[in-house]
């Protein structure tokens, strides 16, 4: 099957820095990406949806400025948490699709823990 | 209203037998994809199976089959011949037809179903 990886895996950082996710589609091109935050022992919340060259749309009480997302080729999206605060940290799980009806493959997914 | 539920927070099997875990959706778009997704406990997220709602037949892969029944709005997970690797986090998902603009909508999950195999 298609293989996404995901990097870092773990990352812990301070309050106030800036953060960020990289995830890749390893062996199909990925037309559209998506971003994935989960709280212990909870389902998996869409945060944002990027399709390759266009601005990435965010869901209703995801803060844009503060999770930015760039999709620049069709293997590449990253997600960068700015001004991380404690209640940022999570589970961060991207996914990526390829052709029309293709089903989502996840990356292994980055722990972010804001100290 | 949730639109993917899955009643079962936790469920138990012994090891070799089979065990069907609960998944029912709500939408009233005409295409719509069905998906099962493991996730140990090592968090990633791995694809197991997926239903189309105008795939005629039950979609099988290997151990795991997904009993899809259309006009109830379930589709039930069952995994047959259970092993000790099956104990995971099992989420039900659902995708509605294109929403961004994109190539396919996003996926919306339900809040998962604990399995755990007993030896």
């Amino acid at each position: 099957g298609a293989v996404v990886s995901q990097h870092p895996s773990r990352v812990i950082c301070k309050s106030g820095t800036s953060v960020k996710i990289e995830c890749r589609s390893l062996d199909f091109q990925a037309t559209t990406m998506f971003w994935y935050r989960q709280f212990p022992k909870q389902s998996l919340m869409l945060m944002a949806t990027s399709n390759e060259g266009s601005k990435a749309t965010y869901e209703q009480g995801v803060e844009k400025d503060k999770f930015l997302i760039n999709h620049a080729s069709l293997t590449l999206s990253t997600l960068t948490v700015t001004s991380a605060h404690p209640e940022d940290s999570s589970f961060y799980i991207c996914s990526a699709s390829g052709e029309v009806g293709d089903t989502q493959y996840f990356g292994p997914g980055t722990r972010l823990t804001v100290l | 209203a949730q639109k993917i539920t899955q009643t079962q927070p936790g469920m138990f099997v012994q090891e070799k037998e089979a065990v069907t875990l609960d998944c029912t959706y709500d939408t009233s778009d005409p295409s719509y994809g069905l998906f099962w997704y493991k996730q140990p406990s090592s968090g990633e997220m791995i694809f197991l199976i997926y239903q189309g709602s105008y795939d005629q037949q039950n979609a099988t892969e290997g151990r795991y089959s997904l009993n899809f029944q259309k006009a109830r709005k379930s589709a039930n997970l069952v995994i047959s011949a259970s092993q000790l690797g099956d104990s995971a986090m099992y989420f039900c998902a659902m995708r509605e037809g294109r929403r961004y603009g994109g190539s396919q909508g996003n996926l919306i999950f339900g809040k998962g179903t604990k399995l755990s195999v007993k030896p």
